[in-house]
């Protein structure tokens, strides 16, 4: 079965500081893998996806950085982080069966202070 | 203007009743609707997907008219477990070789015994 983890799970990081968030995939190969960010009161918003090792697409120009290192691995990170960079953040990949559903992982909630 | 735009709520309605959540979004070229749940501090499910013919899910029912690019999500006989808040999601192509979803920022429905 597909599964999708994420960690850690909640985070409290001073301003300034480095992050380093990590998605990883089971149950599939090849699969494209996005990063989410929920901000309070805020919709969904794509931060990045990619479709193969090595491969981004950024959605908005911002703090962060993503890299694909491994086929079901995506990472989430910044040299120095903002207020700004508070929020939910989410991984997901599409289920095997068509691009019908983007199954999400359980998410990081990130407090920058 | 906003890709998707939402009811902004919250729907506060005692168990039994019907409530009705309404939807807009901005892309003629958009391919393919959804609703999907997110329980408080969870991530987002695929509720149902949404048929131009409409579609029904037990107590659920999801209309779609690409004309007005609407789209609409019908609850029936509301449970203390529909509370939660409601995403519209529209599918699109990202021109990258995947497809990529915009999210509403959601209605929350309170069931209220």
């Amino acid at each position: 079965s597909q599964t999708i983890h994420q960690w850690p799970a909640t985070l409290v990081q001073p301003v300034g500081s480095p992050l380093s968030l990590e998605c990883t995939v089971e149950g599939t190969s090849n699969p494209n893998l996005y990063w989410y960010r929920q901000a309070a009161g805020r919709g969904l918003q794509l931060l990045f996806y990619s479709v193969g090792i090595g491969q981004i697409s950024s959605e908005v120009p911002q703090n962060l950085s993503a890299s694909r290192p491994q086929d079901r691995q995506f990472i989430l990170s910044s040299k120095k982080l903002l207020l700004s960079d508070s929020g939910f953040y989410l991984c997901a990949f599409w289920g095997l069966s068509s691009y019908n559903e983007q199954f999400f992982g359980p998410g990081t909630r990130l407090t920058v202070l | 203007r906003k890709e998707v735009e939402q009811d902004p709520g919250p729907f506060n309605v005692p168990e039994g009743a019907t409530v009705a959540f309404n939807c807009t979004y901005s892309n003629s070229a958009s391919q393919s609707f959804f609703w999907y749940r997110q329980d408080c501090r969870k991530e987002p499910k695929l509720l149902m997907s949404v048929y131009s013919s409409g579609n029904e899910d037990g107590r659920f029912t999801a209309q779609l008219n690409r004309a007005s690019q609407y789209i609409s999500l019908l609850i029936r006989d509301s449970k203390l477990s529909d509370s939660a808040t409601y995403l519209c999601v529209v599918k699109g192509d990202s021109g990258a070789g995947s497809y990529q979803l915009t999210f509403g920022k959601g209605t929350k429905l309170s069931v209220i015994p």
